[in-house]
């Protein structure tokens, strides 16, 4: 069973025009990320959230943003999106910070394409 | 300023043989060095991972080659199969904060 579910799996959006991306866990961790991934790299932390509390990447775009309503949904926000920000969007979860709960789970990830 | 360096960038096996990833990190302040997995279109996953005061870990095909003096670790595959082809990513954690650095990806393909 998927334990990091991500929806859509495709999304297509044009260009300026706001897009959400969703995600949902049913591990009950503590922690959920945003990782982006373009084509051929690696994948990059935007922001991720312990509980409540927001920790943005310092050279995060503010044209990203994040909410989290409870422990088992987050949301992706692109306010703008540009053809710069085509790429794999991942969630991830963890159950902690630290010591042995530092293992990642990833989604399967939502393909975002910018028209 | 990359902080974990992996290389090749890309490698072709012959089925049966032997895949080695390398990795070297800088920073002093990891604590926990994954593996994943990555085939096109999907997440990554983890496949094996390593602490620094392990020199090597094994896992069925797998092994984790770590030297903490010289800063870094690899990634061994035996008996390469072509279902192994994806692509692979070392990481380093931050032992505070949580957060994961990627190396930049080896692309595997295992020929019959």
């Amino acid at each position: 069973d998927a334990m990091v579910i991500q929806n859509p799996r495709y999304q297509v959006t044009q260009f300026g025009k706001p897009v959400t991306l969703s995600c949902s866990q049913t591990l009950n961790h503590n922690v959920m990320y945003w990782y982006q991934q373009k084509s051929s790299q690696a994948p990059k932390l935007l922001f991720h959230y312990y509980d409540k509390d927001f920790n943005n990447e310092a050279d995060t775009p503010d044209n990203f943003q994040s909410r989290r309503p409870n422990t088992s949904f987050c949301f992706l926000d692109i306010r703008s999106p540009g053809l710069g920000d085509a790429a794999m969007y991942l969630c991830a979860t963890s159950r902690s910070l630290a010591g042995s709960n530092k293992k990642l789970f990833f989604g399967s990830g939502t393909q975002l394409s910018v028209l | 300023q990359q902080q974990v360096k992996q290389s090749p960038q890309s490698l072709i096996v012959q089925k049966g043989g032997i895949s080695i990833i390398n990795c070297a990190y800088e920073n002093t302040a990891f604590d926990y060095f994954p593996w994943y997995q990555q085939f096109p279109g999907k997440g990554p996953a983890l496949l094996i991972a390593i602490r620094p005061d392990v020199s090597e870990k094994k896992e069925g095909r797998f092994t984790i080659s770590f030297n903490k003096s010289a800063k870094q670790f690899s990634l061994h595959i035996m008996d390469s199969q072509p279902g192994d082809s994806a692509t692979y990513f070392c990481a380093a954690r931050y032992n505070q904060g949580g957060k994961l650095i990627f190396g930049q990806g080896t692309e595997l393909s295992v020929k019959p």
